[in-house]
């Protein structure tokens, strides 16, 4: 079936600091990947996404890379900002689904301090 | 252009209670969902909507009941309210790339 492992959080930074976040999946074929973002109070926003092995997702700083070989979409920025805090999901999409649903890991609290 | 909206925001209910929950999504979407968000568990799909008038069980139906009234819009209702059904409820609707979300609804049951 599909599947979608995180690491488990909280993960408590400090200002500035390198972000990894780890994803592993299990899917049928070869998924679409995404992250989601979670700021308090709010409902999730798309990330970034990654359609095809190889890809790289990026947007405001983060980054990740579908890695086939290794069934992975790891998250990670270089240097985190207080306004980074939030809660972030990992998720995948099976590409045979007209439906576009999506599986989503259990999610990473993220909180940097100044 | 609103995107998804839900109501009501926070809702409490006693057990045995019963209440509907309302979501609306305005970008001409196919597919919408039902979710809910618990501790430490991610999210989990409750219902899901492929077209109006068709419906499908996800991961956590027991307890819920949904209607696609119309393109626009897919409630999802609560016929016997429990604890267990304390949670944050989202609602989403997609595209073929995109998932978009509604803000919440928090649920107490007490």
């Amino acid at each position: 079936g599909n599947s979608v492992t995180q690491m488990e959080g909280p993960v408590t930074l400090s200002e500035e600091a390198f972000l990894t976040i780890n994803c592993t999946y299990t899917a049928t074929g070869y998924p679409s990947l995404f992250w989601y973002v979670q700021y308090p109070g709010e409902g999730l926003q798309l990330l970034l996404k990654a359609t095809k092995a190889d890809d790289k997702g990026s947007n405001k700083g983060f980054e990740a890379t579908y890695r086939k070989e290794t069934t992975s979409f790891h998250l990670e920025k270089g240097s985190v900002q207080v306004s980074d805090s939030a809660v972030y999901f990992c998720a995948l999409r099976y590409r045979g689904s007209t439906l576009g649903r999506l599986y989503f890991g259990r999610g990473t609290q993220l909180t940097v301090w100044p | 252009n609103a995107g998804v909206t839900q109501t009501p925001k926070f809702q409490v209910l006693k057990t045995g209670q019963s209440m509907t929950l309302q979501c609306a999504q305005d970008m001409n979407h196919n597919s919408m969902y039902w979710y809910r968000q618990d501790p430490g568990m991610g999210l989990r799909l409750i219902y899901y909507s492929a077209s109006e008038g068709t419906t499908d069980k996800g991961e956590v139906p027991n307890g819920y009941n949904v209607s696609r009234l119309n393109k626009r819009e897919f409630s999802l209702r609560l016929e016997s309210a429990a604890p267990s059904q304390t949670s944050v409820y989202f609602c989403a609707s997609s595209n073929s790339y995109e998932q978009y979300f509604g803000p919440g609804t928090r649920l107490t049951v007490t």
